[in-house]
């Protein structure tokens, strides 16, 4: 079975410095994706960047970036000029074909706690 | 703009009471989503459907059911409440492509059971 792994269950960053987030996920399949999820302490999730395995070069959404390693099975979420609206929990999720065919299902990791101090 | 609502933000019940979780998406998608959010425990998929009166068991189905009578709305049913499912749930929706899209979540619903 797929595992996502984030070692990190707490961070914080100063404002407008950069923070990465760690994720690793263990897997036998080729064909897979990957997730950034975030949830503000109001709760709704939200999507914050996705990554194609199949795809070489690393995702890029504004400040937000990844540093995908399918060799180490690593995927981090780099943030960049931090603001106070990234405090957050942060998900790493993980999804592929066998995940339940066309719907597929995610497998979440257990979440990062990003504190952003002023 | 996309739009996942759930019924309650939060709910106190008793043990052993029957309990009804709603959730409802005004994006017509087909795949629908409930999970269970611990700390420490990230998010656990407890049943998904991807179409009307079709579901799946997820990670954690035990002691929970589901109904899809209609595409817009996702019931998650305890059956007899136990303290042990005190949580946050959250509700999730998606297209169902041949490509994973993004899953839209609804505020979630805390639950206590006492």
């Amino acid at each position: 079975a797929q595992t996502v792994t984030q070692s990190q269950p707490e961070m914080s960053v100063q404002e407008a410095e950069t923070v990465t987030l760690s994720c690793t996920y263990d897997t036998s399949e080729s064909d897979y994706y990957l997730f950034w999820y975030k949830q503000p302490p109001s709760r709704q999730m939200i999507l914050v960047i996705r990554q194609e395995a199949y795809k070489q070069q690393n995702a890029t959404e504004n400040r937000f970036s990844v540093n995908f390693q399918k060799a180490a099975k690593s995927f981090s979420l780099k943030i960049s000029d931090s603001q106070l609206g990234d405090a957050a929990m942060y998900f790493c999720a993980y999804t592929s074909p066998t995940s339940g065919g066309s719907n597929y299902k995610l497998t979440f990791g257990k979440g990062t706690l990003l504190t952003v101090n002023p | 703009d996309v739009k996942v609502t759930q019924s309650s933000r939060y709910l106190v019940k008793r043990t052993g009471e029957k309990v009804f979780l709603e959730c409802v998406q005004d994006m017509d998608h087909e795949n629908m989503f409930w999970y269970r959010q611990d700390p420490g425990l990230g998010l656990r998929l407890i049943y998904f459907s991807y179409d009307v009166k079709m579901k799946e068991k997820g990670d954690i189905p035990e002691g929970y059911s589901v109904s899809r009578e209609k595409k817009e709305r996702f019931s998650l049913i305890l059956e007899s409440a136990s303290t042990n499912q005190t949580s946050m749930y959250l509700c999730a929706s998606s297209r169902r492509t041949s490509l994973p899209v993004e899953q839209f979540f609804g505020p979630g619903t805390r639950l206590t059971v006492l």
